[in-house]
């Protein structure tokens, strides 16, 4: 069956300019995550999103980065005036039922690059 | 906070030898850990995923083993070939949020 997929692949956005990205998770799963993927940072939690209860945004780096999952399935991150420090692979994953012991399944990211 | 170190961050053997990759965690506390692989310009892949009440998985040429009182783990990748090179990712968690390595980049040499 069809994966997690993510659009676009690549965007390049000048500083301070608004982007969206989305992540289309795997039919039936109902959990979705967002992560960074940085050069300095590594990989990291950004977000995690499970049926109807509402969202763990604790690793979101700042006000400028907001989320929204519409009708349970695809999600949009938005990142505000964008800034150069922005730039890196952000990673969707979905998994079927959440929780600690679900397998996340990865998109194949989108990679911002702010100049 | 939970840290997650991998040695070598780079791995590089011929064609046929046996591959060793290490992680370790600080914070014994997990209830999985997950083994991915990472091709450039691509998302993860998951290869193993560990309870934290398992000792090892095995899928393969793959095996991973989990000590968790010792905060370790090693993937054994058995008789390498050319198409593993990628860089390897060990992450764990105790909620849903996965804590990652930096990852080990393998290149296997035809």
């Amino acid at each position: 069956g069809a994966g997690v997929s993510q659009s676009p692949s690549n965007k390049v956005t000048e500083k301070g300019k608004d982007v969206e990205l989305r992540c289309d998770p795997i039919s039936g799963h109902t959990a979705l995550y967002w992560y960074r993927q940085s050069l300095g940072q590594g990989l990291e939690f950004l977000i995690y999103f499970q049926g109807n209860s509402a969202p763990d945004k604790s690793g979101l780096p700042s006000d400028r980065f907001s989320a929204e999952r519409t009708g349970g399935s695809v999600s949009t991150l938005t990142i505000q005036r964008t800034q150069q420090e922005d730039s890196a692979v952000y990673l969707c994953a979905s998994s079927l039922l959440g929780g600690q012991v679900d397998t996340q399944y990865f998109g194949p990211g989108t990679r911002l690059t702010v100049l | 906070k939970q840290e997650v170190t991998q040695i070598p961050a780079a791995l590089s053997v011929p064609e046929g030898e046996n591959l060793v990759l290490n992680c370790s965690f600080t914070d014994s506390a997990i209830y999985n850990l997950q083994w991915f692989r990472q091709d450039p310009g691509k998302g993860l892949t998951s290869l193993l995923l560990i309870q934290s009440s398992q000792r090892e998985q095995t899928s393969g040429r793959l095996n991973a083993s989990l000590d968790k009182s010792s905060g370790r783990s090693t993937l054994y990748i058995a008789a390498s070939q050319p198409g593993d090179s990628a860089t390897y990712l060990c992450a764990v968690s105790r909620d849903y949020k996965l804590s990652f390595g930096a990852g080990t980049t393998v290149t296997v040499r035809a």
